[in-house]
């Protein structure tokens, strides 16, 4: 059974500051991995997907890493801005459609 | 990309009654699913809704508890049957345009049981 964990599960920052959140899943065997950015009482909003056959992704200010051998992802996030506070997802596909997602880490960007 | 629009928002609802909520798209897919956010805690799946056929449960949920039906590729049902404020969660339905394309999310139903 796939197991998702993020670390750290809250993190807090002042803007401006580069920052690296952490996921790790136990079976190497995925399709792909995707992380959301989740705001309070809203759904999911989808940042960037890495297939398995590929070791990065990039957009703007986000860049996600995927290590399937040693069954982890980072999402990199620069210059960071207060609209960035929200809660993080990672979440593993090890079947078409089938996600299992990490327990988030919420960050708080401080101006 | 997909437009998913659930409803209702969100609702308050007595122990022991049915809540049916609706996920429409703005365009055909191929996967639809319902989740699960309980209070704190992050998603679980419960089930592939599956156009035309019995949808797919995740280990922990049935049928009976809740009903799925998907009857085109553009819309799905979830009915919380039998309500008790263990109940009590997000529930969002998020689609798969195609195979190995991003899963994108609603914005989920916050349901609450008294």
């Amino acid at each position: 059974k796939q197991e998702v964990t993020q670390i750290p599960a809250a993190l807090s920052v002042p803007e401006g500051e580069n920052l690296v959140l952490n996921c790790s899943f136990t079976d190497s065997a995925i399709y792909n991995l995707q992380w959301f950015r989740q705001d309070p009482g809203k759904g999911l909003t989808s940042l960037l997907l890495i297939q398995s056959s590929q070791r990065e992704q990039t957009s703007g200010r986000l860049n996600a890493s995927l290590d399937k051998s040693s069954g982890r992802s980072t999402l990199y996030i620069a210059a960071s801005q207060p609209g960035d506070s929200a809660t993080y997802l990672c979440a593993v596909d090890c079947k078409a459609g089938k996600s299992t997602f990490g327990d988030g880490t919420t960050l708080t960007v401080k101006p | 990309s997909a437009v998913i629009s659930q409803k209702p928002s969100r609702d308050i609802c007595q122990r022991g009654t049915s809540l049916t909520i609706q996920c429409q798209v703005d365009s055909q897919v191929t996967m639809m699913f319902w989740y699960r956010q309980q209070p704190g805690q992050s998603l679980t799946l419960i089930a592939t809704a599956n156009q035309g056929s019995e949808a797919t449960y995740e280990s922990g949920f049935v049928i009976d508890k809740f009903p799925i039906s998907r009857p085109n590729l553009t819309f799905s049902t979830l009915t919380v049957s039998n309500m008790s404020p263990e109940d009590s969660s997000i529930y969002l339905c998020s689609v798969e345009v195609a195979e190995g394309q991003p899963q994108h999310f609603g914005d989920g139903t916050r349901l609450s049981i008294l």
